[in-house]
């Protein structure tokens, strides 16, 4: 099935860095969503987005959905040994016919001590 | 306010051999789909169930079945299981339909030999 275009893949970073992944897509998405995925666990939703042009925070998270809708971002900043994990985007076209969510392959985020 | 509820989460299967996962919605919501994921293809939605009707589907084989009660719980199915089954199963709930955000469940790791 369709995926969307994740990068990057993975990231090193030192902590303390800020840190920035995005999403782009051919089609247009209504609805973007950034979750993040620990080891043996479900992804947990980190921030929800449901209008072009849309920027919204949570806590250090930051994620903005792209004004085309075919794009979003997703920026932490000042990075804490926790936010180690998988960072996932994913979309959702308009209803009638939509085929769920739309992920991306993850954003592998490591901290580097 | 409980989550997403996902049982069992593993299980041992043979080739051959079928299964039914189930997964309790978080309440109040009325909405709930499922996902497979693996190393290989990332995160793939399966199906998604709204009002107890199967609203969108993916593509997967008629082997992977699911429905919804009344209650909103669901479960889904999977027939005839072969190797490349073998996965993390997540469902996710949504408070109804379209686009609202979807918050998963820990999933069911299913092993098939």
């Amino acid at each position: 099935g369709q995926q969307l275009n994740q990068s990057p893949q993975s990231m090193f970073i030192q902590e303390g860095e800020d840190v920035s992944m995005n999403c782009t897509s051919s089609s247009i998405f209504n609805t973007w969503l950034w979750y993040k995925q620990d080891p043996g666990e479900g992804p947990v939703l980190l921030i929800a987005l449901y209008k072009a042009g849309e920027l919204t925070s949570n806590g250090r998270l930051t994620a903005q959905f792209g004004i085309t809708r075919k794009d979003s971002f997703l920026n932490i900043s000042a990075s804490i040994p926790s936010d180690v994990g998988i960072y996932f985007c994913a979309g959702r076209k308009s209803g009638g016919g939509a085929d769920g969510l739309t992920f991306g392959k993850g954003t592998h985020l490591i901290i580097q001590p | 306010k409980a989550g997403v509820t996902q049982t069992p989460r593993y299980l041992i299967k043979t080739r051959g051999q079928q299964v039914t996962l189930s997964c309790s919605p978080i309440s109040g919501h009325r909405s709930v789909s499922w996902y497979q994921q693996t190393p290989g293809q990332g995160l793939q939605f399966l199906f998604e169930y709204f009002s107890e009707t199967q609203r969108n589907k993916g593509n997967f084989p008629g082997r992977f079945s699911g429905r919804q009660f009344s209650n909103s719980r669901s479960e889904m199915n999977v027939s005839t299981l072969e190797l490349g089954d073998s996965a993390l199963y997540l469902c996710a709930s949504s408070l109804r339909l379209p686009g609202q955000a979807a918050f998963f469940g820990q999933g069911t790791r299913l092993t098939v030999v």
